[in-house]
Protein backbone atom coordinates (compact mmCIF):
# COMPACT_ATOMS: atom_id res chain seq x y z
CA UNK A 1 0.00 0.00 0.00
CA UNK A 2 2.06 3.32 -1.35
CA UNK A 3 -0.87 5.42 1.17
CA UNK A 4 -2.34 7.54 -1.52
CA UNK A 5 -5.62 8.15 -1.63
CA UNK A 6 -7.52 10.48 -4.61
CA UNK A 7 -11.13 12.14 -3.51
CA UNK A 8 -13.25 12.29 -5.27
CA UNK A 9 -13.36 8.73 -6.83
CA UNK A 10 -16.27 9.46 -8.77
CA UNK A 11 -17.53 12.91 -9.70
CA UNK A 12 -20.06 14.06 -12.96
CA UNK A 13 -20.57 17.75 -13.66
CA UNK A 14 -21.33 19.92 -17.03
CA UNK A 15 -19.51 21.32 -19.44
CA UNK A 16 -18.18 25.16 -18.68
CA UNK A 17 -18.28 24.16 -14.49
CA UNK A 18 -14.86 24.06 -12.71
CA UNK A 19 -13.39 20.98 -11.11
CA UNK A 20 -10.77 19.80 -8.57
CA UNK A 21 -9.21 16.41 -8.18
CA UNK A 22 -7.33 15.92 -4.82
CA UNK A 23 -4.81 13.27 -4.73
CA UNK A 24 -3.05 12.88 -1.20
CA UNK A 25 -0.37 10.87 0.22
CA UNK A 26 1.12 10.10 3.49
CA UNK A 27 4.80 8.83 3.01
CA UNK A 28 6.19 12.16 1.79
CA UNK A 29 7.45 11.63 -1.86
CA UNK A 30 8.62 14.66 -3.57
CA UNK A 31 7.40 13.24 -6.83
CA UNK A 32 3.56 13.34 -7.39
CA UNK A 33 1.90 12.89 -10.94
CA UNK A 34 -1.54 13.45 -12.65
CA UNK A 35 -2.27 11.01 -15.41
CA UNK A 36 -5.49 10.34 -17.75
CA UNK A 37 -6.69 6.96 -18.98
CA UNK A 38 -8.42 6.69 -22.16
CA UNK A 39 -9.27 3.22 -24.45
CA UNK A 40 -7.23 3.49 -26.65
CA UNK A 41 -4.69 5.81 -25.14
CA UNK A 42 -3.49 3.68 -22.59
CA UNK A 43 -2.02 6.17 -19.45
CA UNK A 44 -1.03 10.40 -20.50
CA UNK A 45 0.78 12.05 -18.08
CA UNK A 46 -0.96 15.46 -17.81
CA UNK A 47 1.56 17.44 -14.99
CA UNK A 48 3.89 16.37 -12.22
CA UNK A 49 5.29 17.89 -8.96
CA UNK A 50 9.04 17.39 -8.48
CA UNK A 51 8.29 19.45 -4.83
CA UNK A 52 6.15 22.02 -2.96
CA UNK A 53 5.75 24.50 -5.94
CA UNK A 54 7.68 22.93 -8.10
CA UNK A 55 5.70 21.70 -11.14
CA UNK A 56 5.91 21.04 -15.30
CA UNK A 57 4.04 19.73 -17.91
CA UNK A 58 3.25 15.89 -19.72
CA UNK A 59 1.79 15.58 -22.91
CA UNK A 60 -1.19 16.33 -22.41
CA UNK A 61 -1.42 19.49 -20.06
CA UNK A 62 -3.95 21.89 -21.86
CA UNK A 63 -6.74 22.83 -20.07
CA UNK A 64 -5.28 21.74 -17.01
CA UNK A 65 -3.96 23.07 -14.29
CA UNK A 66 -2.44 21.62 -11.10
CA UNK A 67 -1.04 23.45 -7.26
CA UNK A 68 0.91 21.41 -4.57
CA UNK A 69 1.66 24.02 -1.88
CA UNK A 70 2.24 21.00 0.75
CA UNK A 71 4.15 18.03 -0.02
CA UNK A 72 1.44 15.69 0.48
CA UNK A 73 -1.57 17.33 -1.39
CA UNK A 74 -1.23 17.55 -5.43
CA UNK A 75 -4.38 19.13 -6.94
CA UNK A 76 -5.35 18.79 -10.40
CA UNK A 77 -8.10 21.34 -12.05
CA UNK A 78 -9.93 21.96 -15.19
CA UNK A 79 -10.86 25.20 -15.01
CA UNK A 80 -14.01 24.95 -17.11
CA UNK A 81 -14.51 21.06 -18.06
CA UNK A 82 -15.23 19.61 -21.67
CA UNK A 83 -16.54 16.21 -22.29
CA UNK A 84 -13.06 15.69 -24.19
CA UNK A 85 -11.97 15.44 -20.54
CA UNK A 86 -14.18 12.69 -19.43
CA UNK A 87 -11.62 10.23 -18.54
CA UNK A 88 -10.28 8.26 -15.63
CA UNK A 89 -7.49 10.56 -13.65
CA UNK A 90 -4.87 8.60 -11.50
CA UNK A 91 -2.68 10.15 -9.33
CA UNK A 92 0.85 8.63 -8.50
CA UNK A 93 3.91 8.89 -6.14
CA UNK A 94 7.95 8.08 -7.13
CA UNK A 95 9.66 6.94 -4.88
CA UNK A 96 13.22 8.87 -4.07
CA UNK A 97 16.24 7.62 -5.90
CA UNK A 98 14.00 5.01 -8.46
CA UNK A 99 11.64 5.35 -11.39
CA UNK A 100 8.76 3.15 -10.03
CA UNK A 101 5.81 4.57 -10.07
CA UNK A 102 2.65 3.49 -7.23
CA UNK A 103 -0.51 4.42 -8.44
CA UNK A 104 -3.92 5.75 -6.24
CA UNK A 105 -7.71 4.34 -6.97
CA UNK A 106 -8.93 7.25 -9.85
CA UNK A 107 -11.21 9.52 -10.14
CA UNK A 108 -14.19 8.56 -12.94
CA UNK A 109 -14.81 12.25 -14.70
CA UNK A 110 -17.89 12.37 -16.62
CA UNK A 111 -18.32 15.56 -18.26
CA UNK A 112 -21.75 15.88 -20.03
CA UNK B 1 9.37 11.50 -28.85
CA UNK B 2 9.88 7.88 -27.18
CA UNK B 3 7.17 5.03 -28.01
CA UNK B 4 6.53 2.25 -26.84
CA UNK B 5 4.79 -0.77 -28.81
CA UNK B 6 3.45 -3.37 -26.41
CA UNK B 7 1.72 -6.54 -28.08
CA UNK B 8 -0.86 -7.99 -29.02
CA UNK B 9 -3.74 -5.86 -27.78
CA UNK B 10 -5.61 -8.14 -26.36
CA UNK B 11 -5.06 -12.11 -25.61
CA UNK B 12 -7.81 -14.98 -24.78
CA UNK B 13 -6.39 -18.14 -22.94
CA UNK B 14 -7.85 -20.89 -20.95
CA UNK B 15 -6.83 -21.43 -17.90
CA UNK B 16 -3.58 -23.37 -17.36
CA UNK B 17 -1.86 -21.96 -20.50
CA UNK B 18 1.33 -19.68 -20.58
CA UNK B 19 1.10 -16.49 -21.60
CA UNK B 20 3.84 -14.15 -23.05
CA UNK B 21 3.88 -10.59 -24.38
CA UNK B 22 6.03 -8.17 -24.82
CA UNK B 23 7.10 -4.27 -25.50
CA UNK B 24 9.60 -2.47 -28.13
CA UNK B 25 10.77 0.78 -27.80
CA UNK B 26 12.51 3.51 -29.88
CA UNK B 27 14.98 4.50 -27.12
CA UNK B 28 16.97 3.09 -24.46
CA UNK B 29 16.39 3.52 -20.73
CA UNK B 30 17.64 2.47 -17.77
CA UNK B 31 14.56 0.41 -16.30
CA UNK B 32 11.64 -1.59 -17.72
CA UNK B 33 8.40 -1.49 -15.52
CA UNK B 34 5.53 -4.11 -15.61
CA UNK B 35 2.15 -3.04 -14.49
CA UNK B 36 -1.14 -5.11 -13.78
CA UNK B 37 -4.40 -3.05 -13.56
CA UNK B 38 -7.47 -4.57 -12.48
CA UNK B 39 -11.11 -3.35 -13.81
CA UNK B 40 -11.81 -0.64 -11.96
CA UNK B 41 -8.56 -0.09 -10.36
CA UNK B 42 -5.34 1.96 -10.43
CA UNK B 43 -2.08 0.23 -11.95
CA UNK B 44 -0.50 -2.16 -9.76
CA UNK B 45 3.54 -2.59 -10.34
CA UNK B 46 4.43 -6.56 -10.47
CA UNK B 47 8.23 -6.49 -11.92
CA UNK B 48 10.98 -3.95 -12.30
CA UNK B 49 13.75 -4.13 -14.61
CA UNK B 50 17.28 -1.99 -14.49
CA UNK B 51 20.03 -3.78 -16.48
CA UNK B 52 20.33 -5.41 -19.72
CA UNK B 53 19.24 -8.87 -19.58
CA UNK B 54 18.41 -8.91 -16.10
CA UNK B 55 15.61 -11.78 -15.48
CA UNK B 56 12.98 -11.45 -12.44
CA UNK B 57 10.40 -13.19 -11.51
CA UNK B 58 7.51 -12.99 -9.09
CA UNK B 59 6.06 -15.95 -8.52
CA UNK B 60 4.34 -17.42 -11.94
CA UNK B 61 5.58 -14.17 -13.59
CA UNK B 62 8.73 -13.77 -15.29
CA UNK B 63 9.38 -10.78 -16.99
CA UNK B 64 13.21 -9.80 -19.07
CA UNK B 65 15.30 -6.84 -19.72
CA UNK B 66 16.17 -7.31 -23.26
CA UNK B 67 20.27 -7.36 -24.30
CA UNK B 68 19.53 -4.34 -26.98
CA UNK B 69 17.87 -2.16 -23.88
CA UNK B 70 15.35 -1.43 -26.41
CA UNK B 71 12.66 -4.40 -25.22
CA UNK B 72 11.40 -6.29 -22.62
CA UNK B 73 8.60 -9.38 -22.58
CA UNK B 74 6.23 -10.97 -19.55
CA UNK B 75 5.81 -14.35 -19.33
CA UNK B 76 2.79 -15.54 -16.93
CA UNK B 77 3.09 -19.35 -16.53
CA UNK B 78 -0.15 -21.48 -15.68
CA UNK B 79 -2.57 -18.79 -15.58
CA UNK B 80 -5.55 -18.58 -13.51
CA UNK B 81 -8.77 -16.50 -13.40
CA UNK B 82 -7.49 -14.09 -11.43
CA UNK B 83 -4.65 -13.46 -13.69
CA UNK B 84 -7.03 -11.41 -16.31
CA UNK B 85 -6.77 -7.59 -16.42
CA UNK B 86 -4.83 -5.29 -18.26
CA UNK B 87 -0.96 -5.35 -18.25
CA UNK B 88 0.94 -2.37 -19.24
CA UNK B 89 4.66 -2.43 -19.37
CA UNK B 90 7.03 0.71 -18.91
CA UNK B 91 10.07 2.88 -19.61
CA UNK B 92 11.78 5.24 -17.56
CA UNK B 93 15.18 6.83 -16.51
CA UNK B 94 14.32 10.50 -15.93
CA UNK B 95 11.57 12.14 -13.67
CA UNK B 96 8.84 10.63 -16.27
CA UNK B 97 7.92 7.14 -17.31
CA UNK B 98 6.05 5.81 -21.30
CA UNK B 99 3.81 3.57 -20.93
CA UNK B 100 2.56 1.48 -23.44
CA UNK B 101 -0.98 1.56 -24.27
CA UNK B 102 -1.42 -2.52 -22.42
CA UNK B 103 -2.01 -6.12 -23.50
CA UNK B 104 -5.51 -7.30 -22.06
CA UNK B 105 -6.07 -10.30 -20.21
CA UNK B 106 -9.31 -12.44 -20.61
CA UNK B 107 -8.56 -15.75 -19.21
CA UNK B 108 -11.67 -18.22 -19.62
CA UNK B 109 -12.30 -21.25 -16.84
Amino acid sequence: DAGITQSPRHKVTETGTPVTLRCHQTENHRYMYWYRQDPGHGLRLIHYSYGVKDTDKGEVSDGYSVSRSKTEDFLLTLESATSSQTSVYFCAIREALADTQYFGPGTRLTVL
Amino acid sequence: GQQLNQSPQSMFIQEGEDVSMNCTSSSIFNTWLWYKQDPGEGPVLLIALYKAGELTSNGRLTAQFGTTRKDSFLNISASIPSDVGIYFCAQGGSEKLVFGKGTKLTVNP
